[in-house]
């Protein structure tokens, strides 16, 4: 099963409101990483938060990570219709990194 | 642009064939790992390779292989081929030598039609 299980699987929002997506993960983790993905396209890195982290901030995103619940939230403030596109978290699985699980991601649509 | 190049970018064959997917990682990156997309699936990790050794397996089937050259390209092969086998293959490098998970960068992925 996978490592990592993002919640809700679909959120559809209006322009300028604020998105939140959430993972849940079942190992330890050295780190957990947010990616975007645009229909069809390559993965984009958004953030990486470390295990010894509970919150970072990188421009209109905001990650939290709570490893005593294994979970990790995402928020995109002020959304934009190019926010549109799949949203994957992933982990190493205390792997360091030999194996990096995505999991099955949130697709969010903004609506202009 | 990530710096990972993946080719070819579509393909399209039939059932029982055999192909490969080749994947350049950014340069300087020793890791490669590769993914598969399906839509029922979401992106199923592969196999990762570090400087020509594999470092982990992940659900890949026997009918797949992938290998890591010296230049560090990779490449993975994918035989006797199924209509299930249509997905995006993706490849991602990193450059691994921290001894912890840093960003993957991914290619733009090989579309793969099985008919």
């Amino acid at each position: 099963s996978q490592q990592g299980e993002e919640d809700p699987q679909a959120l559809s929002i209006q322009e300028g409101e604020n998105a939140t997506m959430n993972c849940s993960y079942k190992t330890s983790i050295n780190n957990l990483q947010w990616y975007r993905q645009n229909s069809g396209r390559g993965l984009v890195h958004l953030i990486l938060i470390r295990s010894n982290e509970r919150e970072k901030h990188s421009g209109r995103l905001r990650v939290t990570l709570d490893t005593s619940k294994k979970s990790s939230s995402l928020l995109i403030t002020a959304s934009r219709a190019a926010d549109t596109a799949s949203y994957f978290c992933a982990t190493d699985g205390g792997t360091s990194y030999d194996k990096v699980i995505f999991g099955p991601g949130t697709s969010l649509s903004v609506i202009p | 642009d990530s710096g990972v190049t993946q080719t070819p970018k579509h393909l399209i064959t039939a059932t029982g064939q055999r192909v490969t997917l080749r994947c350049s990682p950014r340069s300087g990156d020793l890791s490669v790992y590769w993914y598969q997309q399906s839509l029922d699936q979401g992106l199923q990790f592969l196999i990762h390779y570090y400087n020509g050794e594999e470092r982990a397996k992940g659900n890949i089937l026997e009918r797949f292989s992938a290998q890591q050259f010296p230049d560090l390209h990779s490449e993975l092969n994918l035989s006797s081929l199924e209509l299930g086998d249509s997905a995006l293959y993706f490849c991602a490098s990193s450059d691994g030598t921290s001894g912890i998970l840093g960003e993957l960068f991914f290619g733009e992925g090989s579309r793969l039609t099985v008919l």
